[in-house]
Parts: C-alpha cells; structure tokens; sequence
C-alpha cells in the first residue's frame, strides 16, 4: 500500500509569509500527527486530527494551524513566518491514533531566509 | 513536565553489541516507542512496549522498567546500515508523543 506522502518537499520561503504543507496518510488510516524536528530539539509535537477534529496541540504559537479533511488527508499553515521555524516538518498517520504503529510521511524541509 | 533523555552519540563496531538507553519523567504513561532515523530520511517504527520486559524482534530488542522510567534498545549483530538516529517517544496520553533528541549511532567497520 501506498505510504505517507508530503508535499512539497522542499521549500523556500521569505520571513513574513506564510505557508501550507499537505499530508496525505496511508489509505484508511484517520489520525494525523504533525511534528517539527530541529537538530537541536528533536521532534517536537504540533497537533493531531483524527477524523476531521484536532484532539491535542503541542505548545506552538498561534501561527501554526491545521485541519483535516473528510479523506483524512491533511494540511498546517505557519503564518508570519520567521527564521526559527526553519525545519523538517513531519507528518505521521496511524489507524486511530499515536498508540497505535504510526508511520512518518518523508517530510517538508522548509527554510526561510 | 515531560522529559526525556537519551545520549546524543554513540559509536559502535561491526557485529558488536550495542544499548542505547532511555530515561523519561511524563505526566502519564500510554506506551514507549523506539524509531529509528537514517540521515534525510522519515523516522520508522522499531517497537513499543507498555508492559514491563523485553520485546525482542530479530536483532533488534527493546526494554522497559516502568517503576524505574527507563527503556533501552538493543542492537545485535551490528550492521554498517544501522548507522542512524534512534529516538525515544512516550505517549503520556493517547494522542500526543513526546520525543527525545534521539541518539545517533555511528558503526564503524
């Protein structure tokens, strides 16, 4: 079966702007988590969705939103972005949430300048 | 709070083995993961264990002491392609993981 897919891969963007990521997880599986991974911080928690309703946020600032769609498929929006929230961004799908097997999408790499 | 501590490198031989520990205090315990992480690429699922023991999959095993809020993994028969970051996740709930740094392991010839 197909995996996790995120696009785009990689991204450039400006501070000020603003941009989407979008995951699609493996067909049948309901519960998105998104995670930004730093080298010095490891992967920290953004949200997760499960059918359509995010049921936890990690502590990031208002900036950083999501949603999920009726496919489950998923996308976050950083607004006013600054160079701090230079990162991988990663998304994992699992059937009904994170304790059960999760598996990660290939990530966003999104730099801003 | 939630932390999590696991040493940030290791360094092994070929065929050695190694243990790569982890530490946690959270809020609540649903579960502990380990991932594995090749450079560039997207964590993969390696274990979990919520009940105290040793899980063993192939050469790879994994711990846990919940009294004692440690796990490790253990790698046998090191290979060169198990160069990679290892990282740690509790579920202190059921629907967010806290991760560690993750631990990179190096394995030399």
């Amino acid at each position: 079966k197909a995996g996790v897919t995120q696009t785009p891969r990689y991204l450039i963007k400006t501070r000020g702007q603003q941009v989407t990521l979008s995951c699609s997880p493996i067909s049948g599986h309901r519960s998105v988590s998104w995670y930004q991974q730093t080298p010095g911080q490891g992967l920290q928690f953004l949200f997760e969705y499960f059918s359509e309703t995010q049921r936890n946020k990690g502590n990031f600032p208002g900036r950083f939103s999501g949603r999920q769609f009726s496919n489950s498929r998923s996308e976050m929006n950083v607004s006013t972005l600054e160079l701090g929230d230079s990162a991988l961004y990663l998304c994992a799908s699992s059937l009904l949430g994170v304790n059960t097997e999760a598996f990660f999408g290939q990530g966003t790499r999104l730099t801003v300048v | 709070g939630q932390n999590i501590d696991q040493p940030t490198e290791m360094t092994a031989t070929e065929g050695a083995i190694v243990q790569i520990n982890c530490t946690y205090q959270t809020s609540g315990f649903n579960g502990l993961f380990w991932y594995q992480q090749h450079a560039g690429e997207a964590p993969t699922f390696l274990s979990y264990n919520v009940l105290d023991g040793l899980e063993e999959k192939g050469r790879f095993s994994s711990f846990l002491s919940r009294s004692k809020g440690y796990s490790y993994l253990l790698l046998k028969e090191l290979q060169m392609k198990d160069s990679a970051s290892y990282l740690c996740a509790v579920l202190p709930g059921f629907q967010k993981l806290v991760f560690g740094t993750g631990t990179r392991l190096l394995v030399s010839p």
